[in-house]
């Protein structure tokens, strides 16, 4: 198996653009997480699904965040506008339904806002 | 609510010392707990996991961890660190019947060779 596969790794984008971030959970796991890793903050949880459905958004920072799943192999996170504060490293991560738990992560994509 | 505590921020050993870093968590209920590393510029990997059955566990490189329920802790340990293991190494929790695991904030460890 391919791993999770994210995309772009890395991003470098000027305040008020508008970023979009991919990711492809591994094939058959029910749930996707999207976390964010900063110097400041470590490793925040910013939303995940089950079956492609949203369940907790909490981490969401504000409403300039969006992420969405159309289907089990497809997702994204969409900052719109962004600010140099969403600097940091985007991490998705999936993990089937079972009693483990285990997060399979993958290898992040690293937003630079100017 | 769950919650997770790292004791320390940043550990910093002499190749061939032992480690052992601390956890501790609070949830009401049972508990799946990890740890998972970060190599510089790397993504989150498991390390080892703790489920069920005996509460001392053996992950990856020689690393190992002891759930000890009446502690509500689960450190990790090794008894000789390397140069290779400097990275950063975070302990999660989840409950059994929940959705997402809840991260500590991280140590990071520096071993100088």
């Amino acid at each position: 198996d391919a791993g999770v596969i994210q995309s772009p790794r890395h991003e470098v984008t000027e305040m008020g653009q508008e970023v979009t971030l991919r990711c492809k959970p591994i094939s058959g796991h029910d749930y996707l997480f999207w976390y964010r890793q900063t110097m400041m903050r470590g490793l925040e949880l910013l939303i995940y699904f089950n079956n492609n459905v949203p369940i907790d958004d909490s981490g969401m920072p504000e409403d300039r965040f969006s992420a969405k799943m159309p289907n089990a192999s497809f997702s994204t996170l969409k900052i719109q506008p962004s600010e140099p504060r969403d600097s940091a490293v985007y991490f998705c991560a999936s993990r089937p339904y079972n009693e483990y738990g285990e997060l399979f992560f993958g290898e992040g994509s690293r937003l630079t806002v100017l | 609510a769950q919650s997770v505590s790292q004791h320390n921020h940043h550990v910093i050993l002499s190749e061939a010392a032992s480690l052992e870093l601390g956890c501790n968590y609070s949830y009401g209920g049972t508990v799946n707990l990890f740890w998972y590393v970060q190599y510089p510029g790397q993504h989150l990997q498991l390390l080892l996991k703790y489920f069920s059955g005996d509460p001392l566990v053996k992950g990856i490189k020689g690393f190992e961890a002891e759930f000890i329920k009446s502690k509500f802790s689960f450190n990790l340990r090794k008894p000789s660190v390397q140069w290779s293991d400097t990275a950063e190494y975070f302990c999660a929790v989840r409950g059994t019947n929940a959705g997402k695991s809840t991260f500590g904030d991280g140590t990071t460890l520096t071993v100088k060779p």
